[in-house]
């Protein structure tokens, strides 16, 4: 059971390029999340989705696309890099039963932006 | 919009000494408070969670208090250890709808042997 994963963990982007973060759970949940780290900010809501198919905007949204075709799968795509992209993102899933809940992190993927 | 303010951003106690943190959120309709301890270079894990229809809950060193009145809840840490040094971060939410969470913008402990 790895839980939450994502890749890459590390990536160097020039401005105007493109790319895909990957998110997986292994653990059949079904709400997902993608968050950015910046310090003094602590964890903005990029995108999440409620289900297979199903994507919504979150806070900072803009920028980014995501998508859902697999329950276990998130992706966080960046079409055009942006300096102000440089962050650490974090990919979430949410186990819940009755009024118990968790978010699960994933370990981040670090994103510099030149 | 919806917003969850966390003080203070740095706190410093020695090993043994107790430290609070508090938050204070602005949606009146959010009834799920959870918090989040982030170990350097690691990702954010859950130690505890309160709910609106309780005003405070432990678990062994830890308390969580909240006065929904005033909008505001803190993290209450006991005898504190060095590896309680982290990120913390408080989050509000409404539970049982998308499970959306805002967080507060973390607080960095540092506990001093």
């Amino acid at each position: 059971n790895a839980g939450v994963t994502q890749t890459p963990k590390f990536r160097v982007l020039k401005t105007g390029q493109s790319m895909t973060l990957l998110c997986a759970q292994d653990m059949n949940h079904e709400y997902m999340y993608w968050y950015r780290q910046d310090p003094g900010m602590g964890l903005r809501l990029i995108h999440y989705s409620v289900g297979e198919g199903t994507t919504a905007k979150g806070e900072v949204p803009d920028g980014y696309n995501v998508s859902r075709l697999k329950k276990q799968n998130f992706l966080l795509g960046l079409e055009s890099a942006a300096p102000s992209q440089t962050s650490v993102y974090f990919c979430a899933s949410r186990w819940h039963i009755g009024t118990q809940e968790t978010q699960y992190f994933g370990p981040g993927t670090r994103l510099l932006v030149l | 919009g919806e917003n969850v303010e966390q003080h203070p951003s740095t706190l410093s106690v020695q090993e043994g000494d107790s430290a609070v943190i508090k938050c204070t959120y602005s949606d009146s309709a959010s009834n799920y408070f959870p918090w989040y301890k982030q170990e350097l270079g690691k990702r954010p894990q859950l130690i505890i969670d309160i709910r609106s229809n309780v005003g405070e809950k432990k678990d062994q060193r830890i308390a969580v208090t909240l006065n929904k009145t005033a909008k505001h809840f803190s993290l209450h840490i006991t005898e504190t250890q060095p590896e309680d040094s982290a990120v913390y971060f408080c989050a509000a939410g409404r539970s049982g709808n998308t499970g959306k969470l805002i967080f507060g913008q973390g607080t960095t402990l540092q506990v001093k042997p």
